[in-house]
């Protein structure tokens, strides 16, 4: 167990929907990175959050936002939902040590 | 930009022997950290382990080691008296280090090993 937790497991949504998934970071960690996993695939990048602010951002489109709060838990919001956006969505939380510690993940199917 | 290759999809082990699984990267940077994660089908990501490139002594745990080598950009994985629980995906990452501040992880699309009774 990495005390990392997201919420909700498992999601399923319609095209054009929007969809909040939900992080709680391990205790001391400071900063918070969001990854989407396709199937069969490796997780791919979409942000991470430092003290409140976004600290980096990979290729994702503006309808992919965030969150992250004083007590360092963190949302993923999607607007507009794609048939592409179903796919396992990963919260690591960390330290400027560099480990990065993944949560369950939660799972979205976009119909 | 910086690139993950694992360049063998599947791999299978019988329980007890050793196995390694190889990863390749590509990067202009000199500071930056490599680990090795583990996903079950239960999917969640647990770290294997992490190396600083800027250590040359390859990190262990416990059955787990690297094999690291900087100047060819390589750092493979060696499980050693594998057991039924190490059935899983595994990832190699890449993480930039930027002197205090936490970089991105960048996968590689992951190994498939099974290890058989």
């Amino acid at each position: 167990e990495t005390g990392v937790t997201q919420s909700p497991t498992h999601l399923i949504k319609t095209r054009g929907q929007q969809v909040t998934l939900r992080c709680s970071s391990q205790s001391g960690h400071n900063t918070v990175s969001w990854y989407q996993q396709a199937l069969g695939q490796g997780p791919q990048f979409i942000f991470q959050y430092y003290r409140e602010e976004e600290n980096g951002r990979g290729n994702f489109p503006p309808r992919f936002s965030g969150l992250q709060f004083p007590n360092y838990s963190s949302e993923l919001n999607v607007n507009a939902l794609e048939l592409d956006d179903s796919a396992l969505y990963l919260c690591a939380s960390g330290q400027t040590t560099g480990t990065q510690y993944f949560g369950p993940g939660t799972r979205l199917l976009v119909l | 930009a910086q690139t993950v290759t694992q360049s063998q999809p599947e791999m299978s082990v019988q329980e007890a022997e050793t196995v390694t699984l190889s990863c390749t990267y590509d990067t202009s940077e000199n500071n930056y950290y490599l680990f090795w994660y583990k996903q079950p089908p239960s999917r969640q990501m647990i770290l294997v382990i992490r190396q600083e490139a800027y250590k040359q002594q390859n990190a262990t745990e416990n059955r787990f080691s690297v094999n690291f080598q900087k100047a060819a950009k390589s750092f493979s994985l060696k499980i050693s008296d594998s057991q039924l629980g190490d059935t899983a995906m595994y990832f190699c990452a890449f993480m930039n280090y930027y002197g205090g501040s936490q970089g991105n992880l960048i996968f590689g699309k992951g190994t498939k090993l099974s290890v058989k009774p």
